[in-house]
């Protein structure tokens, strides 16, 4: 079935660094999703990319996907300690039925 | 509050024992999905339904059972379960199986003892 790479695994950063996590695929996405899931919680949508080279901004978050529609990205710009959690992508919807997710980037934080 | 409740937030069971699982979600969705999330493994998804019909069995064992008796209500059965099959357990739903904007609820954490 359909994978999605995701990378780094973990990222620590000081507090108002950048922080930026990859999806990869070896085939064409119909879509990508990005999640967040905090420390002991559950994943909550953040966004959904349809187009080709979409990219979609959400206060310090820059999400992007790729011309190819083979890749995405999620940028946290200036990070704070609210930021901290495991980022999901995922692929899925249409006639497929499935929603695919990335291994997840956990993002920590130091204040 | 993401509009879908699961419950027992909590479970520790026997090898031997059977208890179900429940979720149940309050945004008018007609798709539901079971996803099993254990420690250093993506989010795996188990049981799919749409209109109350199961469309997608991901290869789970058969000591999971599951059942969607209307659009609102999910349920997972479990019997004779393994230590392997500690995790965490989340419900989703989304507006229909062809536009996946998953909404979860907050997951049971089970351990098989």
């Amino acid at each position: 079935g359909q994978q999605v790479m995701q990378i780094p695994q973990y990222q620590h950063v000081q507090e108002g660094e950048d922080f930026t996590t990859y999806c990869n695929s070896s085939t064409t996405l119909s879509n990508i999703q990005w999640y967040k899931q905090r420390p002991g919680g559950h994943p909550v949508f953040l966004i959904q990319l349809v187009k080709s080279g979409e990219v979609k901004k959400q206060k310090r978050l820059t999400f992007q996907f790729g011309e190819a529609k083979k890749n995405s990205s999620l940028h946290i710009t200036a990070t704070q300690t609210t930021d901290v959690g495991t980022y999901f992508c995922a692929e899925g919807g249409g006639s497929n039925y499935k929603l695919t997710f990335g291994k997840g980037t956990l993002l920590t934080v130091n204040p | 509050e993401t509009g879908v409740t699961q419950t027992p937030r909590h479970l520790v069971m026997g090898m031997t024992n059977k208890k179900s699982l429940k979720c149940e979600q309050h945004l008018g969705h007609n798709a539901m999905y079971w996803y099993k999330q254990s420690a250093k493994k993506p989010l795996e998804l188990m049981f799919v339904y749409s209109l109350e019909e199961r469309v997608e069995n991901n290869s789970v064992p058969s000591r999971f059972s599951p059942e969607c008796p209307n659009s609102s209500h999910l349920f997972l059965h479990l019997h004779t379960l393994q230590p392997e099959d500690s995790a965490l357990y989340l419900c989703a739903s989304s507006q229909d199986a062809a536009k996946v904007k998953a909404f979860f609820g907050q997951g049971t954490r089970l351990t098989v003892v």
